[in-house]
């Protein structure tokens, strides 16, 4: 699977949109880009995915670029609760074992 | 609905000693995985079970064992726990959907705290 690079660390002001950026500028054309979060001490949860039109359920926005090589998880109005670990991931939804490969992640803080 | 469920939640071992960490899913999925996930670090496979009665390994897979017990169990072994092994465990389990576009979703559960001394 593609490697995914993303800032470390980021902060909003409650009420406001966050704007996660990812990049991955070596994801092939089966791969899809899959958000999970990761709320202190609990397990990862999932947010969105897509291949490569926009998409948006009830937790957030995922815009991908054109040419798939960055994409950015928008959550509308953030709130407190939304204090987390964001993870980027790149895969194939026909790898072996559909491992999830976690990097680094964005640990985003929400401030009041 | 309780989902993925793990037992237990926190664990202290000494060195040697051999443990089971238990995990049961109630969402009917085929597949199962076994995480761990060291401080300030991602999560990384352990072993995965893509269907009842199937086992494979993930990424980290040594000084563990797996069981996929039935569709709702699977439990990962440490027969002597190591320093090493010291991390939060997590549980998840997915299921294809084909509809509308192929979907894989994995749920998590709650982690079990491992320590060994």
């Amino acid at each position: 699977d593609a490697k995914t690079t993303q800032p470390p660390s980021m902060d909003c002001a409650e009420g406001r949109a966050a704007n996660l950026p990812c990049n991955h500028s070596t994801i092939s054309g089966n791969e899809y880009v899959y958000w999970y979060r990761q709320i202190h001490s609990q397990g990862p949860q999932y947010i969105i995915h897509g291949l490569k039109n926009n998409e948006t359920n009830e937790m957030a926005s995922l815009i991908i670029t054109e040419d798939r090589k960055s994409s950015t998880l928008i959550l509308p109005h953030a709130t407190l609760r939304d204090t987390a670990v964001y993870y980027c991931i790149v895969r194939s939804l026909y790898n072996a074992g559909n491992m999830l490969t976690f990097g680094g992640g964005t640990r985003l803080m929400v401030k009041p | 609905n309780a989902g993925v469920t793990q037992t237990p939640k926190f664990q202290v071992l000494k060195t040697g000693q051999s443990m089971t960490l238990q995990c049961a899913q109630d969402m009917n999925h085929n597949s199962m995985y076994w995480y761990r996930q060291d401080p300030g670090m991602g999560l990384r496979l352990i072993y995965y079970s893509a269907s009842e009665g199937t086992t494979d390994k993930g990424e980290v897979p040594n000084g563990y064992n797996v069981s996929r017990l039935n569709k709702r169990e699977f439990s990962l072994r440490l027969e002597s726990a190591a320093p090493s092994q010291t991390s939060v465990y997590f549980c998840a389990s997915s299921e294809w959907v084909r509809a509308g576009g192929p979907k894989e979703t994995q749920y998590f559960g709650p982690g079990t705290r491992l320590l060994v001394l």
